[in-house]
């Protein structure tokens, strides 16, 4: 079975700086990973998806993250955060092939001050 | 419709109640699935459906809780004899796909408190 690591519970940062939110997974083959933002008593968006090809994805208001295979990980970035993106934000696997769910992460809370 | 719907938005509900949730999925989608969010957690996969077929249930917690999808669009997740330990966020999700698993659309979810 797959499962997701995500190591930080809380990320605070201040506006207009850099952050890396970080997943690691656990798989025994393929997989597909989400990364999904969850704003205060809302549903789950979909920020940005890998399925295949460049291992360099491009998601939704400015985050993007990397697949990196040899190292199991799935680390969503951004180069300049602001105070809106403060959200709950969720990594999440499925296998790619076959019948599978969507197994997540406990989630990392990012706090964005000024 | 253009997003998943659920209803209702809050529950409050008294230990030992029945409760039904609904989710209305985007029109046209094949796949629904339950999850379940404890707070300060992620979501734990529930209960699948494909069409009206519930092909995996692998994940409700006990025999009290059932869900049922009859003509392939809206579903209900019923809970019965409620516990405190059912209080959660319970989110429904739809894909037109059936599998494999390319990422789905989720509503926002119905707030259960069991007091």
């Amino acid at each position: 079975a797959q499962s997701v690591t995500q190591l930080d519970s809380q990320v605070p940062v201040f506006e207009e700086a850099p952050v890396e939110l970080r997943c690691n997974y656990s798989s025994s083959v393929s997989v597909y990973l989400f990364w999904y933002v969850q704003y205060p008593n809302q549903g789950l968006q979909l920020l940005l998806k890998y399925l295949s090809g460049s291992t360099l994805v491009k998601g939704i208001n400015g985050f993007e993250a990397e697949f990196n295979k040899s190292q199991t990980s799935f680390h969503l970035r951004k180069p300049s955060v602001h105070i809106s993106d403060t959200a709950e934000y969720f990594c999440a696997v499925s296998l790619n092939s076959g019948y599978s769910t969507l197994t997540f992460g406990k989630g990392t809370m990012l706090l964005v001050s000024p | 419709g253009a997003g998943v719907s659920q209803s209702p938005r809050y529950k409050v509900a008294k230990r030992g109640q029945d409760v039904a949730l609904r989710c209305d999925p985007i029109s046209g989608h094949v796949s629904l699935f339950w999850y379940q969010q404890a707070l300060g957690q992620g979501p734990e996969f529930l209960t699948y459906f494909q069409n009206e077929a519930q092909l995996d249930k692998s994940g409700l917690p006990s025999d009290r809780f059932f869900a049922e999808r009859p003509e392939g669009s809206v579903s209900t997740l019923k809970i019965q004899r409620t516990q405190q330990e059912d209080s959660a966020v319970y989110l429904c999700a739809s894909t037109h796909e059936g599998y494999p698993n390319y990422g789905y659309t989720f509503g926002s979810g119905t707030r259960l408190t069991v007091v």
